[in-house]
């Protein structure tokens, strides 16, 4: 089945700096890859994806870009602020639909 | 729009106990998931139901079982409870099956085993 690899497990960066957070997938025929951020006490919630018909995908502050050919993705969140500190989980499935499965999370802090 | 809804927020129970917990999927979504969220770890799939019937199955013990219900509604059921099944459950909810049916979410039920 699919395995998903994700790093660094926790990462610190000063408000305004970048933050790059990596995953690999083992399946080659996964073709879904969304990112979830999951703040304490909540659910996951869904904040970017790409398909593997694309490279790069970009929404403000975040991009994500793929490499099918080695098998990993990676979340890029620009000018980072204290809201944005949470654990990121990257994610991969054959279609969005189905069943994902997760990498084992970033969490991310962002010290004002 | 209301998002994922399930029920309970958090449940205690002792080990060899039985327990059901419920979901609500966003209005207008036929599938649910189901996720498992040991702390500190992604969340690790159980199943997956569409149109109430059982589209997929994660590693999980014969314990572990779920039903989806004619209004899309979802109940997951765990027997003879091992300290091991604490965890955050997650249920997910997405129109279909289909490549763009992105899965949202609710806000999980945590459950501890004593």
């Amino acid at each position: 089945g699919e395995n998903v690899e994700q790093h660094p497990s926790t990462l610190s960066v000063q408000e305004g700096d970048s933050a790059v957070i990596k995953c690999t997938y083992s399946d080659s025929a996964s073709n879904y890859f969304p990112w979830y951020k999951q703040e304490l006490g909540k659910g996951p919630q869904l904040i970017i994806d790409i398909r593997s018909n694309v490279g790069e995908k970009k929404d403000q502050r975040i991009a994500v870009t793929l490499n099918k050919t080695a098998k990993h993705f990676s979340l890029h969140i620009t000018e980072t602020q204290p809201e944005d500190s949470a654990v990121y989980f990257c994610a991969a499935s054959k279609g969005a639909g189905n069943m994902l499965t997760f990498g084992g999370g970033t969490r991310l802090m962002v010290k004002p | 729009d209301a998002g994922v809804t399930q029920s309970p927020t958090h449940l205690i129970k002792t080990r060899g106990q039985h327990v059901t917990l419920r979901c609500s999927p966003i209005s207008g979504h036929k599938s649910v998931s189901w996720y498992q969220q040991v702390l500190g770890q992604g969340p690790q799939f159980i199943f997956q139901y569409y149109e109430k019937e059982e589209r997929g199955r994660g590693n999980f013990p014969d314990r572990f079982s779920a039903r989806q219900f004619p209004n899309y509604s979802s109940e997951l059921n765990v027997n003879a409870l091992l300290l091991g099944d604490s965890a955050l459950y997650l249920c997910a909810s997405s129109w279909g099956r289909a490549d763009y049916n992105e899965q949202f979410f609710g806000p999980g039920t945590r459950l501890t085993v004593l």
